[in-house]
């Protein structure tokens, strides 16, 4: 059973440039949610995605958009990137929604860091 | 929105030590997930805590919930330096989708 992926692993970016970030998720699972997590905080959530539809989403400003992809595969993408964004940005998958009445398990993967200059 | 605050920020003990982290929620609390991270890395999942007084072990770690206090506490029995990292607490608000994390515990075990 293959874990969730992340990918790149590290990313350098300068302000205003936009930025995609790849998550593949956990086999069998149908759901991955995005995180933003800044030094020293927790996780901040961005978004969910549950069959390829966005199901839930943080506070964060429309630059931040994703999609899903009918293998469940995820991206995050990030325009007009301010020096804020530099964080870790976690993916994590589960089998269902996470939350809601159902609480699915999540699955993290290993995270990209994201710094802008 | 629901907040969750842990407690202590930073722990150091030594190896073969008991310790205990706490959760604290600003609401009523209908699950609780802790998760362990090694810096800079994503986050391994330890358990999952969904009725009141539940109480959950792995290992030498064990979780509960008290619902009446919206509190859990995470008990590590005879610390190990692997025990090492970030312990976080994290929830959904009832019925939400959208989860609240905890700030992190860092926690370092000298040997």
């Amino acid at each position: 059973e293959t874990g969730v992926t992340q990918s790149p692993t590290h990313l350098i970016k300068t302000r205003g440039q936009q930025v995609t970030l790849r998550c593949s998720s956990q086999s069998g699972h149908n759901t991955v949610s995005w995180y933003q997590q800044a030094l020293g905080q927790g996780p901040q959530f961005i978004f969910q995605y549950y069959r390829e539809e966005e199901n839930g989403r943080g506070n964060f400003p429309p630059r931040f958009s994703g999609l899903q992809f009918p293998n469940y595969s995820s991206e995050l993408n990030v325009n007009a990137l301010e020096l804020d964004d530099s964080a870790l940005y976690l993916c994590a998958s589960s089998s269902g929604l996470a939350g809601g009445r159902l609480n699915n398990e999540q699955f993290f993967g290993p995270g990209t860091r994201l710094t802008v200059l | 929105s629901q907040e969750l605050e842990q407690s202590p920020q930073s722990l150091i003990v030594q190896e073969g030590k008991n310790l205990t982290i706490n959760c604290t929620s600003s609401k009523t609390l209908y699950g609780l997930y802790w998760y362990k991270q090694k810096y800079g890395e994503g986050l391994i999942f330890l358990m999952m805590l969904q009725k009141g007084g539940e109480e959950k072990s792995h290992e030498k770690i064990t979780a509960k919930l008290d619902e009446k206090k919206q509190q859990s506490s995470l008990h590590i029995t005879a610390s190990q330096p692997s025990h090492a990292g970030i312990y976080l607490c994290g929830a959904f608000s009832g019925g939400s989708y959208i989860p609240t994390f905890g700030r992190g515990t860092s926690l370092i075990v000298h040997p």
